[in-house]
């Protein structure tokens, strides 16, 4: 059975500080993953999907990576700012399903 | 991105009731749904996938008389919690499937059983 694994649970940083999250996956017979952000009592913003055959993705001040085979994957945010305080979600699909199995997130706050 | 709406916001019952969620893709249309809850600090967990003009799949441990889904149509899903009890109150989200390995999520749905 897939679990998925964030480290840390939470995060605190000064804002401008450049950071990196942690997903860890025990089955890496993934399809793809992806990252995700999650603000307090709101939905879901899928920020980076990473297919089973790359290595990483770019998106602004945010590149992800994945390992596949060592079943890690971290989401790098460069030059953080206050408005990134948010939860950040990882999730795997294990095949074409869409069906998704997601860690445990990592609370970010970014400090002015 | 294309957008999900869930109507309501927040609910709150009293236990021993019955309350519906909608999910509605309002620009795209959706052959599967899924739906999702969520406990305070706690990740997201699939109860079940709503497959247009037929029964959901739910997933091992959810009970299927007590959550009950339906999808009507491309652009809608609901999710019944019948007879609600406090261990029941959690923010429900859905999300429909967009194609090309995209899902997107619905703003959720927090409901309260006293």
């Amino acid at each position: 059975k897939q679990e998925v694994t964030q480290i840390p649970a939470a995060l605190s940083v000064p804002e401008g500080e450049n950071l990196v999250l942690n997903c860890s996956f025990t089955d890496s017979a993934i399809y793809n993953l992806q990252w995700f952000r999650q603000d307090p009592g709101k939905g879901l913003t899928s920020l980076l999907l990473i297919q089973s055959s790359q290595r990483e993705q770019t998106s602004g001040r945010l590149n992800a990576s994945l390992d596949k085979s060592s079943g890690r994957s971290t989401l790098y945010i460069a030059a953080s700012q206050p408005g990134d305080s948010a939860t950040y979600l990882c999730a795997v699909e294990m095949d074409s399903s869409y069906k998704l199995i997601f860690g445990s997130g990592t609370r970010l706050l970014v400090r002015p | 991105g294309a957008v999900v709406s869930q109507h309501p916001s927040r609910v709150i019952c009293k236990s021993g009731t019955s309350v519906k969620i909608e999910c509605r893709s309002l620009d795209f249309q959706a052959t599967t749904m899924f739906w999702y809850r969520q406990f305070p600090k706690k990740s997201l967990m699939l109860m079940a996938t709503s497959n247009e003009g037929s029964k959901a799949t739910y997933e091992q441990g959810v009970e299927k008389d007590k959550f009950l889904i339906n999808h009507a149509s491309l652009t809608l899903s609901t999710l019944t919690v019948t007879s609600a009890h406090p261990e029941d109150s959690s923010f429900y989200i859905c999300s429909g499937n967009g194609g090309q390995d995209t899902q997107y999520f619905g703003p959720g749905t927090r409901l309260t059983v006293l």
